[in-house]
């Protein structure tokens, strides 16, 4: 039984589009993350999300648009996808002591 | 937040011990030290944690000297699934969204 789940692994699309990516987790934690792995390895935050409200929001374009609708999802929504967007997109969550569990990424290709 | 600093990459055989160095000079007093594993394709994972001295689980040992200011993940007798991406992070115990991941330290292990 996956912990945190997240669809869809691969995302082949064109420049301009608008995709989505979904995230749930399982494990009843409170606090939930989106991060972003680029070409480089460097694993770099994006947002956090605790009990459905947004704590974290790091330099990201408002392109990129997180969404809550209960503390076991949180998706992300891409608008006017460019090249640069192209990363392995991590979701994870954390318990109360800050040990983090991640999803298995969803690898986003932006032609 | 703490910066943290690990040898880009190491090499080592089947059998061996892997001791990998993280330098954290300005770590705070509050923070505590985790070590994630990241295998291809799959999302970090949560190895080992620890504030002073020595933590040992079933995966690894953390050596942490006095002063706090570096760290050593120990992985007895490593076999060739250990080959993956180490990240040291330095930050609060209980405040995940805080903690930075570095560049991690890629670990091959040959037959």
């Amino acid at each position: 039984d996956t912990a945190v789940s997240q669809t869809p692994k691969y995302l082949v699309t064109q420049m301009g589009n608008d995709k989505s990516i979904k995230c749930e987790q399982n494990l009843g934690h409170d606090t939930m993350y989106w991060y972003k792995q680029d070409s480089k390895k460097f694993l770099k935050i994006m947002f956090s999300y605790n009990n459905k409200e947004l704590i974290i929001n790091e330099t990201v374009p408002n392109r990129f648009s997180p969404k809550s609708p209960d503390k076991a999802h949180l998706n992300l929504h891409i608008n006017s996808l460019e090249l640069g967007d192209s990363a392995v997109y991590f979701c994870a969550s954390s318990n109360s002591v800050g040990e983090l569990f991640f999803g298995e990424g969803s690898r986003l290709t932006v032609l | 937040l703490a910066k943290t600093t690990q040898p880009i990459s190491m090499d080592s055989y089947e059998g061996q011990e892997v001791n990998i160095t993280c330098s954290h000079n300005n770590i705070a007093t509050n923070d505590y030290i985790t070590w994630y594993q990241q295998f291809p394709s799959q999302g970090p994972r949560f190895i080992i944690q620890g504030y002073k001295t020595k933590v040992t689980n079933e995966v690894a040992s953390l050596f942490i000297p006095a002063d706090r200011k570096s760290s050593t993940l120990s992985l007895p007798r490593v076999s060739l699934s250990d080959t993956a991406v180490y990240y040291c992070l330095v930050g609060l115990y209980s405040s995940a969204s805080k903690i930075i991941f570095g560049s991690g330290t890629r670990l091959s292990i040959r037959p």
